[in-house]
This record gives C-alpha cells, sequence and structure tokens, in this order.
C-alpha cells in the first residue's frame, strides 16, 4: 500500500481484556518495528522484525506482550491481560532495509485500559 | 540521563518567527532522524542524516558529529508547522531502532 496502515486506530479495552493491535506495513519492506508512546513521551522501542524472524524483543515490558510477523508483512501486537498501565499510542514503523533507508510511520493505534 | 536530549520541550512562536529546535545525544549513530508528529496522527518523516546538513523547503537539519548535536530550523514559521518535532537516532549498538527523544512542542500563532 502507499503508508503503513495501523488497525483500529482507536481501542478501549476493560482490564484484564486481551487486545490485538494490527500492522500492515509497506508492500516490500522488510523491516517493521513496533513502538510505545506513553502521553508526552517520545516512543520507546518495543520489537523489530525483519521478514518474519522477530531479531530483538528486549523492549517488550512483560511477557504479556506478543508481536508476530509470519508471513514478513502484516504484524500483529497482542497484549494479554491488558493494564492500565498499558494505555499508549502504539506506533508501527516500516522501513525497505534497517535504519540506512528512513522509515515510514503509522498513525498508530491509541489503547485505552479502563 | 536521557541518550537523546531535545530542547526546547515548548517554544511558542509568532508567524514568520525562524525557529529552532536542538537535539544533543551521547551515544554513536549511524544517523539522527527529524520526526514530524500532529495531534492524534502518526509521525511523518522529515529528515535522515549523518552528516552536514539537509534542506526541504522551509525546513533546514544540520547535523555536527563531532559534537554529537544537531539542529532542526524553520524559516517563515506558520501556524501549519504547529506540532511536536522529535529528534531520534540510529544507534550503532542498537541495530535498527530507534531512540527518541521526548519531543518539542511548537505552537506558532497567527
Amino acid at each position: 500500500g502507499a503508508g503503513v496502515s495501523q488497525s483500529p486506530r482507536y481501542k478501549v479495552a476493560k482490564r484484564g481484556q486481551d487486545v490485538a493491535l494490527r500492522c500492515d506495513p509497506i508492500s516490500g519492506h522488510v523491516s517493521l518495528f513496533w513502538y510505545q508512546q506513553a502521553l508526552g513521551q517520545g516512543p520507546e522501542f518495543l520489537t523489530y522484525f525483519q521478514n518474519e524472524a522477530q531479531l530483538d524483543k528486549s523492549g517488550l515490558p512483560s511477557d504479556r506482550f506478543f508481536a508476530e510477523r509470519p508471513e514478513g508483512s502484516v504484524s500483529t501486537l497482542k497484549i494479554q491481560r491488558t493494564q492500565q498501565e498499558d494505555s499508549a499510542v502504539y506506533l508501527c514503523a516500516s522501513s525497505l532495509y534497517g535504519s540506512g533507508y528512513g522509515y515510514t510511520f503509522g498513525s498508530g493505534t491509541r489503547l485505552t485500559v479502563v | 540521563k536521557n541518550e537523546v536530549e531535545q530542547s526546547p520541550q515548548n517554544l511558542t512562536a509568532q508567524e514568520g518567527e525562524f525557529i529552532t529546535i536542538n537535539c544533543s545525544y551521547s551515544v554513536g549513530i549511524s544517523a539522527l532522524h527529524w520526526l514530524q508528529q500532529h495531534p492524534g496522527g502518526g509521525i511523518v518523516s522529515l529528515f535522515m542524516l549523518s552528516s552536514g546538513k539537509k534542506k526541504h523547503g522551509r525546513l533546514i537539519a544540520t547535523i555536527n558529529i563531532q559534537e554529537k548535536h544537531s539542529s532542526l530550523h524553520i524559516t517563515a514559521s506558520h501556524p501549519r508547522d504547529s506540532a511536536v518535532y522529535i529528534c531520534a537516532v540510529s544507534p550503532e549498538t542498537s541495530g535498527s531502532r530507534l531512540t527518541f527523544g521526548e519531543g518539542t512542542q511548537l505552537t506558532v500563532n497567527p
């Protein structure tokens, strides 16, 4: 597609509920990143895929967070048993290949846990 | 201390003013990015640079690798420039991921 598409744009979840956030990167982009942005803060790295391989998941805050990209294109970030501190904007970015080619960001999913 | 520090945190200007936002970082990098984020919107990449200076329209970005410092300048500012401007770096030791500053909220009044 023309850009990085994320869905849903907004998600309200009750505490304890599981959520799944989707990222559809630019076609052909090898690298895909997930970032978490708390209100008033800069984004923080969560995880990174190169094609279907998850090369770095060091930023995932707990084992309740899980990400996958099974066919090397669309990626899903899943949060189990959501907690209030999970409330944030979740941003997806893709790159043709790594950091040397620049990034395209999606519009993000704003998750509110109540 | 964050690896990427931006100043100022908030900036209010009158239309037409020349604006400078600064970014300092403390790690070796392969590239530095300037990004723009509008309220409720996604992030738009403005510049990626590893040396020197780049210009796009009214926007100019410079970087001094030795001093670990970058600036983003906006000439003849306009209310539509109002947004959060974020500096992000690709650390040499962290592969492809970005480390972000906290952003500078710019408001340009008519």
